[in-house]
């Protein structure tokens, strides 16, 4: 069965440093997604994207955040500069057409920030 | 603004006990709803999913849930639940017209043996 994967599993950081967090979402999958969970909280939607560009967004995803489709593979998550705050485990998700509305889903990159 | 309300925060159970986790949601419009469950250590994985039709959807291991529109719930059951279904379990909501879900806060359950 066709898989998102996520890379790396648990990334540790100091608060300040810039982190990259890289998914390869299924290959014929056109919508894509990040969502965030912090410890012991809901899974939040950060942002989807579609056709290069970013569809939706949400509050938490602000100036520090940013994402991209380097090479039609890999969708990436950059945190410019990392806050204690954004210590949780990020996952990446995607889906094929409008009309398939189901989100699959990667395992997730665990991100602490000390 | 649109909302996801999980009841129950943690559940604990008897193997062979029946289950209903509950959930309900905020928004008058079409809706396509799903239960998402997240095993110790794994990613997050359907469950099963609502987008129209019978009501009453059944989906992998022995779950179904039922979409009630007039109490905007969409609670999931099991009727003799095992310790591998320990885990945890967030309802999901996509919005007419919209292509992200919405979570619940998750329900932790724990099967005792």
């Amino acid at each position: 069965e066709p898989e998102v994967t996520q890379t790396p599993s648990h990334q540790v950081t100091q608060m300040g440093q810039e982190v990259i967090l890289r998914c390869v979402p299924i290959s014929n999958h056109l919508y894509f997604y990040w969502y965030r969970q912090i410890l012991g909280q809901k899974v939040e939607f950060l942002v989807s994207f579609y056709n290069n560009e970013i569809s939706e967004k949400s509050e938490i995803f602000d100036d520090q955040f940013s994402v991209e489709r380097p090479d039609g593979s890999n969708f990436t998550l950059k945190i410019r500069s990392t806050k204690l705050e954004d210590s949780a485990m990020y996952f990446c998700a995607s889906k094929g057409d409008s009309g398939a509305n189901v989100l699959t889903f990667g395992a997730g990159s665990r991100l602490t920030v000390l | 603004a649109q909302s996801v309300s999980q009841h129950n925060h943690h559940v604990i159970l008897s193997e062979a006990a029946s289950l209903e986790l509950g959930c309900n949601y905020s928004y008058g419009g079409t809706v396509n709803l799903f239960w998402y469950v997240q095993y110790p250590g794994q990613h997050l994985q359907l469950l099963l999913k609502y987008f129209s039709g019978d009501p009453l959807v059944k989906g992998i291991k022995g779950f179904e849930a039922e979409f009630i529109k007039s109490k905007f719930s969409f609670n999931l059951r099991k009727p003799s639940v095992q310790w591998s279904d320990t885990a945890e379990y967030f309802c999901a909501v996509m919005m007419n017209r919209d292509d992200k879900i919405i979570f619940g806060k998750g329900t932790r359950l724990h099967i005792l043996p």
